[in-house]
């Protein structure tokens, strides 16, 4: 079956540690994308890729990298710099009219 | 900017009919989204409206008017199932390729 997922659902992290979440698709979508949601909020944009090998930053940028190095692939680490991670991520792939199709979510939280 | 704006929250009772509506700038305006998102789970896609008009989808209904900037998304007979937070999302020609989210609706159903 084609789909989207994520790994892991739930993810705890120390103070100052990176963390890498997960996100993968077999739905053969050249674009993927990385959201934040912190709870009764939007949608906030991360990064986004509309091509292996090439990434965009998106409005909340700092403190996140990403990479594509695979069109199935698109991990997200959050690093050290980020001041305030603890949130619900959703990693998303689109179509060429950019209907999105999301992953389960991974919820972050800092201790 | 591209600001969307939905109310943040309606109430509606079981069997009745709701409309929620989403309002943007026009300018750069290339299609809009509808996506349900049940609390703690990913959003899932509803749907696309490019043109002026109604779109119908069993008990879902989208309607465009381009002009006006403006979109509802009518859910009729309503279930309590129903109850999770409705996204508006744009496609601006401005934007790469991408689409913007708006807070989202969040719709209570009661008995």
């Amino acid at each position: 079956d084609g789909g989207i997922t994520q790994s892991p659902k739930y993810l705890f992290r120390k103070e100052g540690q990176n963390v890498t979440l997960s996100c993968e698709q077999n739905l053969n979508h050249d674009a993927m994308y990385w959201y934040r949601q912190d709870p009764g909020q939007g949608l906030r944009l991360i990064y986004y890729s509309q091509i292996v090998n090439d990434f965009q930053k998106g409005d909340i940028a700092e403190g996140y990298s990403v990479s594509r190095e695979k069109k199935e692939s698109f991990p997200l680490t959050v690093t050290s710099a980020q001041k305030n991670p603890t949130a619900f991520y959703l990693c998303a792939s689109s179509t060429e009219s950019d209907t999105q199709y999301f992953g389960p979510g991974t919820r972050l939280t800092v201790l | 900017g591209q600001n969307i704006d939905q109310p943040t929250e309606m109430t509606a009772t079981e069997g009745a009919i709701v409309q929620i509506n989403c309002t943007y700038q026009t300018s750069g305006f290339n299609g809009l989204f509808w996506y349900q998102q049940h609390a703690g789970e990913a959003p899932t896609f509803l749907s696309y409206n490019v043109l002026d008009g109604l779109e119908e989808k069993g008990r879902f209904s989208s309607f465009l008017s381009r002009s006006k900037g403006y979109s509802y998304l009518l859910l009729k007979e309503l279930q309590m199932k129903d109850s999770a937070s409705y996204l508006c999302a744009v496609l601006f020609n401005t934007n790469a390729g991408k689409s913007t989210f708006g807070d989202g609706t969040t719709l209570t159903v009661k008995p």
